[in-house]
């Protein structure tokens, strides 16, 4: 089956600054790798997501690329402010094949006023 | 349109005993599908289903059914619980196809004793 694997595990970083996270997939089935965003006590919220007939996607500060051949996936947020702080997951799953999704173990991101 | 709703919000349950955890949806989904949460990890698959009367296994399957009667409702039963059934759960739905994001309901946090 899939295992997806996602670093770093907790990320610090100033205001202002931009934020990477990585994850890697093992399944080359893999066709969907959405990102979410858990805050403490409330559900995974979907922030972005990206399919894999497209290399980049952007919204606003956040942003994903994706690397078919080499299997993985980052996640990039620039200008940080702290209400980004929370944990992120990313995923895998196949389109079309029920939606299960595997996820990647969180990154804690802290952003530092 | 209240999207897709656990019940309940907490529970404590003593090893041995059973429960159902609810879920239901109002959004017309055909794909559902319930995760474990446990701390400092990603989501784990339970089980899901792709439509009415069709169930399978994810990662994490056992001491624990499913059925799918209607495409709105999608309970999780605990048969016999135990301690390591302590988490947090999650059931989500989406769209099959090209309609992909999967929505979370609020959790149930669970803990055996």
């Amino acid at each position: 089956g899939e295992n997806v694997e996602q670093h770093p595990s907790t990320l610090s970083v100033q205001e202002g600054d931009s934020a990477v996270i990585k994850c890697t997939y093992s399944d080359s089935a893999s066709n969907y790798f959405p990102w979410y965003k858990q805050e403490l006590g409330k559900r995974p919220q979907l922030i972005i997501d990206i399919r894999s007939n497209v290399g980049e996607k952007k919204d606003q500060r956040i942003a994903v690329t994706l690397n078919k051949t080499a299997k993985h996936f980052s996640l990039h947020i620039t200008e940080t402010q702290p209400e980004d702080s929370a944990v992120y997951f990313c995923a895998a799953s196949i389109l079309n094949a029920g939606n299960m999704l595997t996820f990647g173990g969180g990154t804690r991101l802290m952003v530092k006023p | 349109n209240a999207g897709v709703t656990q019940t309940p919000k907490f529970q404590v349950l003593k090893t041995g005993q059973s429960m159902t955890l609810q879920c239901a949806q109002d959004m017309n989904h055909e794909y559902m599908s319930w995760y474990r949460q446990d701390p400092g990890m990603g989501l784990r698959l339970i089980h899901y289903s792709v439509g009415a009367g069709i169930t399978d296994q994810g990662e994490v399957p056992n001491g624990y059914n499913v059925s799918r009667s209607t495409t709105e409702d999608f309970p999780l039963r605990l048969l016999s619980a135990a301690p390591s059934q302590t988490s947090v759960y999650f059931c989500a739905s989406s769209y099959g196809g090209a309609g992909t994001e999967a929505f979370f309901g609020q959790g149930t946090r669970l803990t055996v004793v």
